[in-house]
């Protein structure tokens, strides 16, 4: 297992097209997380999951974003009709349980809606 | 809503010279994690504080929680250029409340 895979590393969109992002956690952490990072900014949490039941949702997660994570293994992130303001790097990260042992990255998404 | 605040926001340092960055919260803080994020990269997880007024050494890294809770610290000893990056402290709280601080980004230079 080698840590938290997230692909596509780059999407370029045009603004109102749909996009998805997906994430690999490893394998024996049951909570997913994702969170949102624009540059020179803390990353902002969006939603996480704890095996395939999504807990907690940001108020930030607009009805344009839906997050599933069907057999509590990898998870998906969708973004519907893309705005310029969803530009941004999106970071998912695992955990065993509440994170006790720090919560592990993987390398993100950037997104740019043109 | 919580507000974590990292001080200062950029630092600047010739190698040798010692960094502090600070993390206060208005609220009291549940635990607190320290993260460290190379330019390009991702958050990288350097250790956990649980208890108030917890000190936790990392070679050159020394990482310190509040009495009350509400401030931590991460202090490097002559710092090097493999230090370059930025320094999230984290607050984990409920998972719904994972809040980041605001980030110190710190330069190194010869």
């Amino acid at each position: 297992d080698t840590g938290v895979s997230q692909n596509p590393r780059h999407k370029i969109t045009k603004r109102g097209q749909n996009v998805t992002f997906r994430c690999d956690p490893i394998s024996e952490h049951n909570r997913l997380y994702w969170y949102r990072q624009t540059l020179g900014q803390g990353p902002e949490f969006l939603t996480y999951f704890q095996n395939e039941a999504q807990l907690e949702k940001s108020r930030l997660l607009s009805d344009r974003f839906s997050a599933e994570r069907p057999k509590g293994s990898f998870s998906t992130l969708e973004i519907q009709r893309t705005e310029q303001g969803d530009s941004a790097m999106y970071l998912c990260a695992s955990s065993f349980g509440t994170g006790g042992y720090g919560y592990t990255f993987g390398s993100g998404t950037r997104l740019t809606v043109v | 809503g919580q507000q974590v605040m990292q001080i200062p926001q950029y630092q600047h340092v010739q190698e040798g010279e010692d960094f502090t960055t600070y993390c206060n919260s208005s609220t009291t803080l549940s635990n607190i994690q320290w993260y460290k994020q190379r330019p390009g990269g991702h958050p990288v997880f350097l250790i956990q504080l649980v208890k108030s007024g917890e000190v936790k050494k990392q070679k050159r890294l020394t990482f310190q929680f509040g009495e009350a809770k509400k401030n931590s610290s991460l202090h490097i000893t002559a710092t090097q250029t493999t230090d370059v990056g930025t320094y999230f402290c984290l607050d984990t709280g409920t998972a719904s409340k994972l809040t980041f601080g605001t980030g110190t980004r710190l330069q190194v230079t010869l």
